[in-house]
Protein backbone atom coordinates (compact mmCIF):
# COMPACT_ATOMS: atom_id res chain seq x y z
CA UNK A 1 0.00 0.00 0.00
CA UNK A 2 1.17 3.72 -0.69
CA UNK A 3 1.71 5.14 2.11
CA UNK A 4 2.79 8.86 3.17
CA UNK A 5 3.36 9.79 7.11
CA UNK A 6 4.09 12.97 7.95
CA UNK A 7 5.08 14.19 11.28
CA UNK A 8 7.27 16.87 13.04
CA UNK A 9 4.60 19.14 13.57
CA UNK A 10 3.82 21.17 16.59
CA UNK A 11 3.80 24.46 18.75
CA UNK A 12 6.12 27.16 18.06
CA UNK A 13 6.95 30.56 19.30
CA UNK A 14 7.17 33.72 16.07
CA UNK A 15 11.04 33.42 15.15
CA UNK A 16 11.02 29.42 16.21
CA UNK A 17 12.06 26.88 13.72
CA UNK A 18 10.38 23.24 12.97
CA UNK A 19 11.52 20.69 11.05
CA UNK A 20 8.81 18.48 9.36
CA UNK A 21 8.86 15.07 8.14
CA UNK A 22 7.33 12.71 5.55
CA UNK A 23 7.85 8.74 5.66
CA UNK A 24 6.87 6.83 2.53
CA UNK A 25 6.30 3.40 1.66
CA UNK A 26 5.12 1.34 -0.94
CA UNK A 27 6.27 2.77 -3.83
CA UNK A 28 9.82 3.52 -5.20
CA UNK A 29 10.42 6.64 -3.55
CA UNK A 30 13.84 7.83 -5.27
CA UNK A 31 11.68 7.38 -8.74
CA UNK A 32 9.30 10.41 -7.63
CA UNK A 33 9.36 14.34 -6.62
CA UNK A 34 7.81 14.67 -3.97
CA UNK A 35 5.86 18.01 -2.31
CA UNK A 36 4.67 19.55 0.66
CA UNK A 37 1.54 21.61 0.68
CA UNK A 38 -0.53 23.56 3.69
CA UNK A 39 -3.77 24.26 4.33
CA UNK A 40 -4.48 27.02 7.19
CA UNK A 41 -7.36 26.91 9.17
CA UNK A 42 -10.48 27.23 7.43
CA UNK A 43 -8.64 28.66 4.19
CA UNK A 44 -7.53 26.64 0.81
CA UNK A 45 -4.56 24.83 -0.15
CA UNK A 46 -1.54 26.09 -1.05
CA UNK A 47 1.73 24.33 -2.78
CA UNK A 48 4.72 25.43 -0.30
CA UNK A 49 7.80 23.83 -2.67
CA UNK A 50 8.65 20.36 -4.28
CA UNK A 51 12.13 18.26 -4.67
CA UNK A 52 13.20 16.83 -7.39
CA UNK A 53 14.23 12.84 -6.93
CA UNK A 54 17.55 12.78 -6.40
CA UNK A 55 16.96 16.39 -4.25
CA UNK A 56 19.65 18.06 -6.97
CA UNK A 57 16.74 20.86 -7.59
CA UNK A 58 13.75 22.34 -5.40
CA UNK A 59 11.44 25.21 -5.46
CA UNK A 60 9.30 27.15 -3.15
CA UNK A 61 6.76 29.56 -3.15
CA UNK A 62 7.55 33.36 -2.73
CA UNK A 63 5.89 33.50 1.17
CA UNK A 64 8.28 30.69 2.25
CA UNK A 65 11.34 30.98 -0.02
CA UNK A 66 14.64 32.07 2.23
CA UNK A 67 12.66 30.09 5.16
CA UNK A 68 11.79 26.82 4.35
CA UNK A 69 14.27 24.49 2.78
CA UNK A 70 12.59 21.07 1.28
CA UNK A 71 15.22 18.13 1.23
CA UNK A 72 15.01 14.60 0.87
CA UNK A 73 17.20 10.88 1.65
CA UNK A 74 16.41 8.32 -0.53
CA UNK A 75 18.15 5.87 1.67
CA UNK A 76 15.81 5.99 4.36
CA UNK A 77 12.79 7.11 1.84
CA UNK A 78 12.03 10.19 3.78
CA UNK A 79 11.37 13.81 2.67
CA UNK A 80 11.96 16.82 5.03
CA UNK A 81 10.56 20.67 5.19
CA UNK A 82 12.99 22.27 7.65
CA UNK A 83 10.81 25.53 8.58
CA UNK A 84 12.90 28.99 10.15
CA UNK A 85 12.00 31.81 11.34
CA UNK A 86 8.28 30.74 11.66
CA UNK A 87 5.54 33.85 10.88
CA UNK A 88 1.97 33.42 12.74
CA UNK A 89 0.52 33.20 8.83
CA UNK A 90 2.74 29.88 8.56
CA UNK A 91 0.06 27.92 10.59
CA UNK A 92 -1.21 25.71 9.14
CA UNK A 93 -1.55 21.65 8.10
CA UNK A 94 1.38 20.60 6.14
CA UNK A 95 0.83 17.94 3.96
CA UNK A 96 3.18 15.66 1.97
CA UNK A 97 2.15 14.59 -1.62
CA UNK A 98 3.76 12.43 -3.97
CA UNK A 99 4.10 13.73 -7.61
CA UNK A 100 3.57 11.69 -10.13
CA UNK A 101 4.73 13.70 -12.85
CA UNK A 102 1.21 14.65 -14.06
CA UNK A 103 -0.45 15.35 -10.14
CA UNK A 104 -0.29 14.78 -6.24
CA UNK A 105 -1.34 11.60 -6.27
CA UNK A 106 -0.65 10.45 -3.25
CA UNK A 107 -1.49 12.61 -0.06
CA UNK A 108 -0.63 12.13 3.77
CA UNK A 109 -2.79 12.79 6.82
CA UNK A 110 -0.79 16.04 7.11
CA UNK A 111 0.38 17.36 10.45
CA UNK A 112 -0.35 20.24 11.91
CA UNK A 113 1.95 23.90 12.82
CA UNK A 114 0.51 26.52 14.80
CA UNK A 115 3.18 29.50 15.23
CA UNK A 116 1.74 31.66 18.40
CA UNK B 1 1.38 33.88 -10.00
CA UNK B 2 -1.20 32.23 -12.11
CA UNK B 3 -5.08 32.65 -10.77
CA UNK B 4 -7.78 30.32 -10.47
CA UNK B 5 -10.53 30.82 -9.79
CA UNK B 6 -13.48 28.39 -9.54
CA UNK B 7 -17.53 29.38 -9.92
CA UNK B 8 -19.71 28.36 -8.08
CA UNK B 9 -17.97 28.75 -4.80
CA UNK B 10 -20.71 26.51 -3.27
CA UNK B 11 -23.15 23.93 -4.66
CA UNK B 12 -26.17 22.52 -3.72
CA UNK B 13 -27.44 19.36 -5.04
CA UNK B 14 -30.11 17.17 -5.26
CA UNK B 15 -29.02 13.37 -5.19
CA UNK B 16 -29.01 11.91 -8.79
CA UNK B 17 -28.67 15.33 -10.27
CA UNK B 18 -25.62 16.45 -12.65
CA UNK B 19 -23.27 18.98 -10.96
CA UNK B 20 -20.73 21.13 -12.92
CA UNK B 21 -17.82 23.08 -11.55
CA UNK B 22 -15.34 25.54 -13.39
CA UNK B 23 -12.30 26.63 -13.64
CA UNK B 24 -10.32 29.66 -15.18
CA UNK B 25 -6.55 30.04 -15.76
CA UNK B 26 -5.29 33.55 -16.03
CA UNK B 27 -3.15 32.05 -18.48
CA UNK B 28 -3.06 29.40 -20.85
CA UNK B 29 -2.44 25.97 -18.92
CA UNK B 30 -0.91 24.47 -22.30
CA UNK B 31 2.71 23.76 -21.31
CA UNK B 32 5.60 23.60 -23.69
CA UNK B 33 5.96 19.79 -23.58
CA UNK B 34 2.30 19.97 -25.25
CA UNK B 35 0.25 18.76 -21.61
CA UNK B 36 -1.88 20.66 -19.95
CA UNK B 37 -1.34 20.65 -15.95
CA UNK B 38 -5.10 20.85 -14.73
CA UNK B 39 -6.21 18.95 -11.85
CA UNK B 40 -9.30 18.42 -9.61
CA UNK B 41 -9.07 17.11 -6.17
CA UNK B 42 -11.88 16.54 -3.40
CA UNK B 43 -11.22 17.23 -0.06
CA UNK B 44 -14.05 15.22 2.18
CA UNK B 45 -14.07 16.85 5.63
CA UNK B 46 -11.27 15.81 7.87
CA UNK B 47 -9.40 14.43 5.29
CA UNK B 48 -6.75 14.86 3.20
CA UNK B 49 -7.26 16.14 -0.45
CA UNK B 50 -7.85 13.22 -2.85
CA UNK B 51 -7.09 13.59 -6.71
CA UNK B 52 -10.05 13.06 -8.99
CA UNK B 53 -8.76 14.03 -12.27
CA UNK B 54 -5.49 14.82 -13.83
CA UNK B 55 -4.17 16.36 -16.88
CA UNK B 56 -7.70 17.94 -17.54
CA UNK B 57 -9.62 14.85 -18.66
CA UNK B 58 -8.31 11.44 -17.10
CA UNK B 59 -9.53 9.98 -14.11
CA UNK B 60 -7.10 8.92 -11.35
CA UNK B 61 -7.17 5.15 -10.47
CA UNK B 62 -10.83 4.46 -8.36
CA UNK B 63 -12.56 7.38 -9.53
CA UNK B 64 -16.09 6.62 -10.27
CA UNK B 65 -16.61 7.62 -14.24
CA UNK B 66 -19.27 9.90 -12.92
CA UNK B 67 -16.25 12.41 -12.52
CA UNK B 68 -15.11 13.87 -15.87
CA UNK B 69 -13.00 16.65 -16.47
CA UNK B 70 -12.96 18.83 -19.87
CA UNK B 71 -11.75 21.88 -21.07
CA UNK B 72 -8.09 23.80 -22.35
CA UNK B 73 -5.90 26.57 -22.73
CA UNK B 74 -7.33 28.75 -19.84
CA UNK B 75 -11.11 27.76 -19.23
CA UNK B 76 -12.07 23.82 -17.36
CA UNK B 77 -15.14 21.90 -15.90
CA UNK B 78 -15.41 19.04 -13.92
CA UNK B 79 -18.98 17.44 -13.63
CA UNK B 80 -20.35 15.24 -11.78
CA UNK B 81 -23.33 13.22 -13.73
CA UNK B 82 -25.39 11.78 -10.83
CA UNK B 83 -24.21 13.60 -7.33
CA UNK B 84 -23.91 10.89 -4.60
CA UNK B 85 -24.08 11.34 -1.05
CA UNK B 86 -20.54 10.58 -0.98
CA UNK B 87 -19.51 13.65 -3.24
CA UNK B 88 -19.82 15.89 -0.90
CA UNK B 89 -16.78 18.39 0.21
CA UNK B 90 -14.71 21.07 -0.72
CA UNK B 91 -13.27 20.52 -4.76
CA UNK B 92 -10.18 22.25 -6.05
CA UNK B 93 -8.87 22.95 -9.33
CA UNK B 94 -4.96 23.42 -9.96
CA UNK B 95 -2.31 24.26 -12.02
CA UNK B 96 0.32 22.63 -11.86
CA UNK B 97 2.07 24.22 -15.69
CA UNK B 98 3.39 27.07 -13.96
CA UNK B 99 5.53 27.48 -11.12
CA UNK B 100 4.72 28.76 -8.34
CA UNK B 101 1.80 25.49 -8.78
CA UNK B 102 -1.42 27.48 -7.65
CA UNK B 103 -5.18 26.05 -6.61
CA UNK B 104 -8.75 27.47 -6.82
CA UNK B 105 -10.05 28.99 -4.12
CA UNK B 106 -12.09 25.75 -3.93
CA UNK B 107 -16.35 24.92 -4.68
CA UNK B 108 -18.13 23.28 -1.28
CA UNK B 109 -20.49 20.79 -2.66
CA UNK B 110 -23.27 19.50 -0.41
CA UNK B 111 -26.24 17.62 -1.03
CA UNK B 112 -30.17 19.16 -0.81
Amino acid sequence: EVQLVESGGGLVQPGGSLRLSCAASGFTFSAYWMTWVRQAPGKGLVWVAHIKTDGSQSSYVDSVRGRFTISRDNAKNLVFLQMNSLRAEDTAIYYCAKYSGRAMDVWGQGTTVTVS
Amino acid sequence: DIVMTQTPLSLSVTPGQPASISCKSSQSLLSSDGRTYLNWYLQKAGQPPQLLIYEVSNRFSGVPDRFSGSGSGTDFTLTVSRVEAEDVGVYYCMQGTHLPWTFGQGTKVEIK
